[in-house]
């Protein structure tokens, strides 16, 4: 069954500081995978897209990595703001038919001043 | 300005009723899907339209149905068959190449009372 694993579930840090979001995944056969944001009541917004081939892809403060033989994957977010507060998603596209999204359940960031 | 949009932002409705929710794309995508988006899980998957007037099933159908007659529209109605419907609903569309990039509507929140 495919599957995507996101850690921690929910995080708190302070303003400026640095932190990594995690995902695990083992949905199969891979397309490529997607960091999005989702603010409290709002549409996810995408961050980062990368396939198989791109280990690293950086967006602003935002920068995810992927390692296709582990199957795993991180968000690094630098020198964190207040407006960074909201749920990461993790998203893996499949290669079938409907182009399959397998979600995970997002780690909630909360950056305080 | 292209994107996605549903409407209404917020819906209430009483138990026994049908409620049906809007989203309209004017980003000439010819993939549509609904998820629905409850608190600490992933988004899961109600039904999906891949091309005008054909629509397949998702994950957590029951309960649930949807027309596809206009490539820019599909609307979800939320039938009295459906248990749990309070809800975060989004809807989506794809853009077909590289990456397969989904975007999502800002999302609406049904309240059964």
């Amino acid at each position: 069954k495919n599957q995507v694993e996101q850690s921690p579930q929910s995080l708190i840090i302070l303003e400026g500081k640095n932190c990594t979001l995690q995902c695990n995944y083992t949905v199969s056969p891979f397309s490529n995978l997607r960091w999005y944001k989702q603010d409290t009541g709002r549409g996810p917004v995408s961050l980062t897209i990368m396939t198989f081939s791109e280990n690293t892809k950086s967006n602003g403060r935002y920068t995810a990595t992927l390692d296709a033989d582990t199957k795993q994957s991180s968000l690094h977010i630098t020198a964190s703001q207040l407006s960074d507060s909201a749920s990461y998603i993790c998203v893996v596209n499949t290669y079938n038919a409907g182009n399959m999204l397998t979600f995970g359940g997002g780690t909630r960031l909360m950056v305080k001043p | 300005d292209g994107g996605i949009t549903q409407s209404p932002k917020y819906l209430f409705r009483k138990e026994g009723q049908n409620v049906t929710l809007s989203c309209e794309q004017n980003l000439n995508h010819d993939a549509m899907y609904w998820y629905r988006q409850d608190p600490g899980q992933g988004l899961r998957l109600i039904y999906y339209s891949q091309i005008v007037n054909d629509f397949q099933k998702g994950d957590i159908a029951e309960g649930y149905s949807v027309s596809r007659e206009k490539k820019e529209s599909f609307p979800l109605t939320v039938t009295s068959a459906q248990k749990n419907p309070t809800a975060f609903y989004l809807c989506a569309s794809i853009r077909t190449g590289q990456y397969n990039e989904q975007f999502f509507g800002p999302g609406t929140r049904l309240t059964v009372l």
